[in-house]
């Protein structure tokens, strides 16, 4: 089945260190990953869709400044959380489909970001 | 405004029992709904998608409803493992700045005792 691996699982850093993570879909081509973000007992909130070859999208309320989103490659998408704080802390997870409408989504298992 | 509610935030039942979990939403039009299962620490894992066209779909000891007109959906495990314990997300097709997203109600702990 598609697997779509993200590193780092877990991060521990100071704060104003910037992060970045990355999102590899290993057996397929993702022309779409999607970046969320969950806190404890809390659902996933999309931050950004991020498509190959062009700036990413990002939901209201996401600072584009602040969660840096690159998608280099038909495999891989990398977000940056700069100049990162304490309230940043909280598990990060990307998302890749096939391309095709109506498919089911294939998830990372997360990064969970501590900044200190 | 848009609301997904999965309208237990836990559920304990015992080991053979069958579980029955419900998502409702709010203002969405969704042509389908796909429940996700979420273990501690991990990223969550499909387990079922349904159409607006279909009424019921199964896969093994799951099965999933999904009435439009009451805009719900339930998820139900049969003879419930302990192995079954975990989150359990529904998400729709809804807008986002780019077009279309998934968008995850808050899950359901469901904890199976033996």
């Amino acid at each position: 089945g598609a697997v779509v691996s993200q590193h780092p699982s877990w991060v521990i850093c100071k704060s104003g260190t910037s992060v970045k993570i990355e999102c590899r879909s290993l057996d397929f081509q993702a022309t779409t990953m999607f970046w969320y973000r969950q806190f404890p007992k809390q659902s996933l909130m999309l931050m950004a869709t991020s498509n190959e070859g062009s700036k990413a999208t990002y939901e209201q309320g996401v600072e584009k400044d602040k969660f840096l989103i690159n998608h280099a490659s038909l495999t891989l998408s990398t977000l940056t959380v700069t100049s990162a704080h304490p309230e940043d802390s909280s598990f990060y997870i990307c998302s890749a489909d096939q391309g095709a409408g109506g498919q089911p989504q294939h998830f990372g298992d997360g990064t969970r970001l501590s900044i200190l | 405004s848009q609301k997904i509610e999965q309208n237990s935030e836990a559920l304990n039942i015992q080991e053979g029992k069958t579980a029955t979990l419900t998502c409702n939403y709010t203002n969405y039009s969704p042509a389908y709904l796909q429940w996700y299962r979420q273990d501690p620490g991990r990223g969550p894992v499909f387990l079922l998608l349904i159409r607006e066209n279909e009424k019921e779909k199964r896969k093994e000891r799951l099965k999933v409803t999904f009435d439009t007109t009451l805009k719900q959906s339930l998820f139900h495990i049969t003879a419930s493992q302990p192995a079954d314990s975990a989150t359990y997300l529904c998400a729709l097709d809804g807008r986002s700045q780019a077009g279309t997203a998934l968008i995850f109600g808050k899950g359901t702990t469901l904890s199976v005792s033996s």
